[in-house]
């Protein structure tokens, strides 16, 4: 069946420094790729989005790349900061239809 | 706007019992969905209504069981609690195909 694979698991940056999520789809037919954030204890949240007919979108320190060919998108954090630690979880969804599966997490740490 | 809201947040079963987790949404929504999330699982779809009057099964539907109330209102019933139940539930809206909207999530524990 259609999954989403999402790397790395865990990942730890200093402070400053930038990091990069990585997020492969499987389901041709997908046109819509979110990104969450979810902070401990909290719900998931969007913090930004990407559809299949542009391939970066950028919001601030935040941008999000699509590479349809190759199915996969990533998630680029630039100039981290403490408060940018959550977990991200990728999605990938086609618009009409309830699909929207998502990645299994990514434990992002910013060490001060 | 209250976005989405779940009650109970938290809540503690024994095996065999049952219970029914409550969902509202207040966006006009036509689209509601239930997740399950566990540890290094992600989030997993249980049960998603499109549209009010339809409720369809998602990745993990076994031991649950949906009622699209009206257009605000989507429960989620588990019959008989079993440990492997165990996990954080969310409830969410959408236009479909668009963003999700979560509710604040509950806690359940099975004994």
């Amino acid at each position: 069946g259609e999954n989403v694979e999402q790397h790395p698991s865990t990942l730890s940056v200093q402070e400053g420094d930038s990091a990069v999520i990585k997020c492969t789809y499987s389901d041709s037919a997908s046109n819509y790729f979110p990104w969450y954030k979810q902070e401990l204890g909290k719900r998931p949240q969007l913090i930004i989005d990407i559809r299949s007919n542009v391939g970066e979108k950028k919001d601030q320190r935040i941008a999000v790349t699509l590479n349809k060919t190759a199915k996969h998108f990533s998630l680029h954090i630039t100039e981290t900061q403490p408060e940018d630690s959550a977990v991200y979880f990728c999605a990938a969804g086609t618009s009409g239809t309830y699909k929207y599966i998502f990645g299994t997490g990514t434990r992002l740490k910013v060490l001060a | 706007n209250a976005g989405v809201t779940q009650t109970p947040k938290f809540q503690v079963l024994k095996t065999g019992q049952s219970m029914t987790l409550q969902c509202a949404q207040d966006m006009n929504h036509n689209s509601m969905y239930w997740y399950r999330q566990d540890p290094g699982m992600g989030l997993r779809l249980i049960y998603y209504s499109a549209s009010e009057g339809t409720t369809d099964k998602g990745e993990v539907p076994n031991g649950y069981n949906v009622s699209r109330l009206n257009k605000r209102e989507f429960s989620l019933r588990l019959e008989s609690a079993a440990p492997s139940q165990t996990s954080v539930y969310f409830c969410a809206s959408s236009v479909m195909g668009n963003e999700q909207f979560f509710g604040p999530g509950t806690r359940l524990t099975v004994l």
